[in-house]
This record gives C-alpha cells, structure tokens and sequence, in this order.
C-alpha cells in the first residue's frame, strides 16, 4: 500500500459546526503532515506529527485542532471556522522528517466554509 | 525564512523542450523537491537533488546549483499530460527541516 487516503472528498460546514478531516496511511511512515492549500497557491505547512508526538503548530488558529490516534492516523478537528478557512487541505507522510525523505501526499479534503 | 521564486506560467507546445527554473535563498539548505500537481489533484513527487548537477529521470530532469541558491526542472518530448503546476520546495535544517514550497509554475501545454 503506498497511499494515502484522505476523508471527506469534499465537506461543506457552517461556521457554528464541529467536524473532523481523517487521513490514513499504512508505508510505515512516522512522519504526518497536515497542509493547507488555497486556489492558485502553493501548500501551507500547519502541523507535523513525528513518531505520533506533534513536533510542529505554525501558528494555525485554535479552531484547526490535530490529532494522531496512532503511526497510520491522522485528524484535523474543525470547529468554529471562518469562510476564508475554505481551501484544499492537503495531508502527507514521510518515513522521516529529514534529509530525502519524500513527502507522499493523499488527494486531499476540499473544505467549504458557509 | 526562505524566499522561492518561480515563473508564476509558462506555455510551450506538444513535442518540444521546456525548463522550469527555481531560485530559493536559504540559510541551512538541505535538499531541494519538485512536484506535479494537476488541477484539483494531490502532488506528486517528481525528483530530488541535494548534491550539484543534474539528475535524470526518463523524461524529466532535474539541476541544482548550491552555490547560485538555483534550480532547474526540464522536461522533454511534453505531452498534453505534462500540464499542470510544477512545484519547486526546498528543505531547511535551520527550520525544522521541513518542505517549503514555491509559488508553483503552471505549464500549459498546446497542441
């Protein structure tokens, strides 16, 4: 298996809503990655999850809460977002964070916002 | 930080030669990534350099001067597949080591 698998597609949600984006990979990577991408616009780095400890927060608002259940999952919790939060959310995986590693990227979860 | 700068588009024509050129300033260079990405679609990885010269991969090739903070994507023999954004990304020590990526070069092939 070398994918990996993001859900929703697609998810539309008011601002008042509480909601998750899941990804899931089984490479053996211990290295998950959330990025945002908005239209037209290279990925945003939010969060890096290393060996299931969060290594990385770039200041993403505290409405984008991650989660790492274990080495193949991968959660985005959303709650209480803006429109402008409406983007392409963009997760990856790594065997490392260093070096070569390359960053396998799942098909991401189009995210609107109402 | 890092600055990455790339031709925001590009159009070239069924059959010829392209190059996608990258230039990145960074203080603890270490490794630099291009990637596909197709509307709508995740990217994928197209190749790495992190030494000097040029790598190839079938049609595709990649050049890295450390030296000029300068890379080079080309691409031969493009076929109407080949449009898409081509994303230039550079790994950092001195941030964590993590992938920042240029603004993206969308290649419009015709006909």
């Amino acid at each position: 298996d070398t994918e990996v698998t993001q859900t929703p597609k697609h998810l539309v949600m008011g601002m008042t809503n509480k909601k998750s984006l899941k990804c899931e990979q089984h490479m053996g990577h211990r290295a998950m990655y959330w990025y945002k991408q908005k239209a037209k616009k290279p990925p945003e780095l939010m969060f890096v999850y290393s060996y299931e400890k969060l290594s990385i927060n770039e200041s993403v608002p505290s409405r984008f809460s991650p989660e790492c259940p274990n080495s193949s999952l991968l959660n985005l919790h959303l709650h209480a977002l803006q429109p402008e939060d409406s983007a392409l959310y963009l997760c990856a995986s790594s065997q490392g964070s260093s070096g070569a590693n390359v960053l396998t990227f799942g098909a991401g979860s189009r995210l609107t916002v109402l | 930080g890092q600055n990455i700068d790339q031709p925001t588009e590009m159009t070239a024509t069924e059959g010829a030669i392209v190059q996608i050129n990258c230039t990145y300033q960074t203080s603890g260079f270490n490794g630099l990534f291009w990637y596909q990405q197709h509307a709508g679609e995740a990217p994928t990885f197209l190749s790495y350099n992190v030494l000097d010269g040029l790598e190839e991969k079938g049609r595709f090739s990649s050049f890295l001067s450390r030296s000029k903070g300068y890379s080079y994507l080309l691409l031969k023999e493009l076929q109407m597949k080949d449009s898409a954004s081509y994303l230039c990304a550079v790994r950092d020590n001195n941030a964590g080591n993590m992938l920042t990526f240029g603004g993206g070069t969308r290649l419009m092939v015709k006909p």
